[in-house]
């Protein structure tokens, strides 16, 4: 059983352009988490997603961020116009719908905005 | 809402030494308690959690941790550790009730010197 995949697993982007992180949850699981790892700090929750739903996302900024679960295919979150704040490690967590409180991460995606 | 502190940002140690990494809490709900392994560049590694029943619980690795309610407090031990025990250790919240969701500490790092 293949755990949670992110891609790409790095990403350079110049400022003003769009990133489009890729999380492909484990297999059964209908529940993603999307966190972001500023560089020295903890991870910070963004939001909560299940399929086609967005349950919480409370941590998300108000603004050019955006996250979607689709039917069918991974979980994209979405960064527009990218600055160069938004350079961090952004990680992906997926559990079973049937049993919660237990989250596997992926191995993340480092998006540098030069 | 909840918070997670972890008092040390580094914690030197010799191989084979016991080690221990403080966590504590703020919460006034219900929580479960989970600690998690970072070794670098890579994504979060579960080591144990707490979601009830006995508040001594054992992990991978040969890992424990104690949950003490009075005291808000859930810190990871190990009698004895090796070189690979090097990394970054985080303590995560979730309340319960609370759409499982995961509160970090800013981490830990453990740095074992032969």
């Amino acid at each position: 059983n293949a755990g949670v995949m992110q891609n790409p697993r790095h990403l350079v982007r110049r400022r003003g352009q769009e990133a489009r992180l890729r999380c492909s949850p484990m297999k059964g699981h209908s529940h993603v988490y999307w966190y972001r790892q500023l560089p020295e700090e903890g991870l910070k929750f963004m939001v909560y997603l299940q399929k086609e739903n967005i349950i919480d996302e409370s941590g998300m900024p108000k603004e050019r961020f955006s996250a979607e679960f689709p039917k069918e295919g991974p979980s994209i979150l979405r960064i527009q116009q990218v600055v160069r704040g938004d350079s961090a490690a952004y990680f992906c967590a997926s559990s079973p719908g049937g049993v919660v409180y237990e989250q596997y991460f992926g191995p993340g995606t480092r998006l540098t905005v030069t | 809402a909840q918070s997670v502190t972890q008092l040390d940002s580094q914690v030197p140690v010799f191989e084979e030494a016991p080690v221990e990494l403080r966590c504590n809490y703020s919460s006034s709900v219900s929580v479960y308690l989970f600690w998690y392994v970072q070794y670098p560049n890579q994504g979060l590694q579960l080591l144990l959690k707490y979601l009830s029943g006995s508040t001594l619980v054992k992990g991978i690795n040969g890992f424990e941790a104690e949950f003490n309610k009075s005291q808000t407090s859930f810190h990871l031990r190990k009698p004895s550790v090796h070189i690979s025990d090097t990394a970054e250790y985080f303590c995560a919240v979730s309340e319960a009730n609370a759409g499982n969701m995961l509160t970090f500490g800013g981490g830990t790092r453990l740095m074992v010197k032969p």
